[in-house]
């Protein structure tokens, strides 16, 4: 069965840092890209950012470009996203999410649970 | 950016109905396009890929259908864990954008 659990999520102040995680379980990992996708309280779906099997390629949405870093490790079936700069409209709950084989595949096919960021002082 | 247009934006429907939700993109992108449910409190499910592919599954009353820039989202016959957002995603060009959302209520 495939499922990916992502943790990391919490309070954090205006300006500062946060380092989500993703473990995924049930397929190759390392055989798909995998994305970042967030969604504001009552808002809707916003991707953030994907990254390609071997990290080599990355694409971040221009909103966070400069302050969100994606990046994965193959041997621990890992995904991560590192948060600087936090501002309040970061403020939402992060899914991570199974791309596909291809880079022009991300069809986003499985989604973990989320991991709810907060920015506020 | 490519900008996804869903309409409408909410509907009530009854259960039995067939509903129909469009997704609108502002250039063509082939058959990049998939569909996602939502319940409340919960993670995106996936519905469709590439237009019209149903995902390993979901329920053959969901179908999907358009190419270009006009598509469609249809659930043959309504039922009560049918209620649900509904987004559309394309996935033809960076950044990889969604529609707004179609809320499906109860009449």
């Amino acid at each position: 069965e495939v499922q990916v659990v992502e943790s990391g999520g919490d309070l954090v102040q205006p300006g500062g840092s946060l380092r989500l995680s993703c473990v995924a379980s049930g397929f190759t990992f390392s055989s798909y890209w995998m994305s970042w996708v967030r969604q504001a309280p009552g808002k809707g779906l916003e991707w953030v950012a994907n990254i390609k099997q071997d990290g080599s390629e990355k694409y971040y949405v221009d909103s966070v470009k400069g302050r969100f870093t994606i990046s994965r490790d193959n041997a621990k079936n890992s995904l991560y996203l590192q948060m600087n700069s936090l501002r309040a409209e970061d403020t939402a709950v992060y899914y991570c999410a199974r791309g596909g084989p291809s880079g022009g595949d991300c069809y986003h096919d499985y989604w973990g649970q989320g991991t709810l960021v907060t920015v506020s002082s | 950016d490519i900008q996804m247009t869903q309409s409408p934006s909410s509907l009530s429907a009854s259960v039995g109905d067939r509903v129909t939700i469009s997704c609108r993109a502002s250039q063509d992108i082939s058959k990049y396009l998939a569909w996602f449910q939502q319940k409340p409190g919960k993670a995106p499910k996936s519905l469709i890929y590439a237009a019209s592919s149903l995902q390993s599954g979901v329920p053959s009353k969901f179908s999907g259908s358009g190419s270009g820039t006009d598509f469609t989202l249809t659930i043959s016959s309504l039922q009560p864990e049918d209620f649900a957002t509904y987004y559309c995603q394309q996935y033809e060009t960076y950044p990889l954008t969604f529609g707004g959302g179609t809320k499906v209520e109860i009449k």
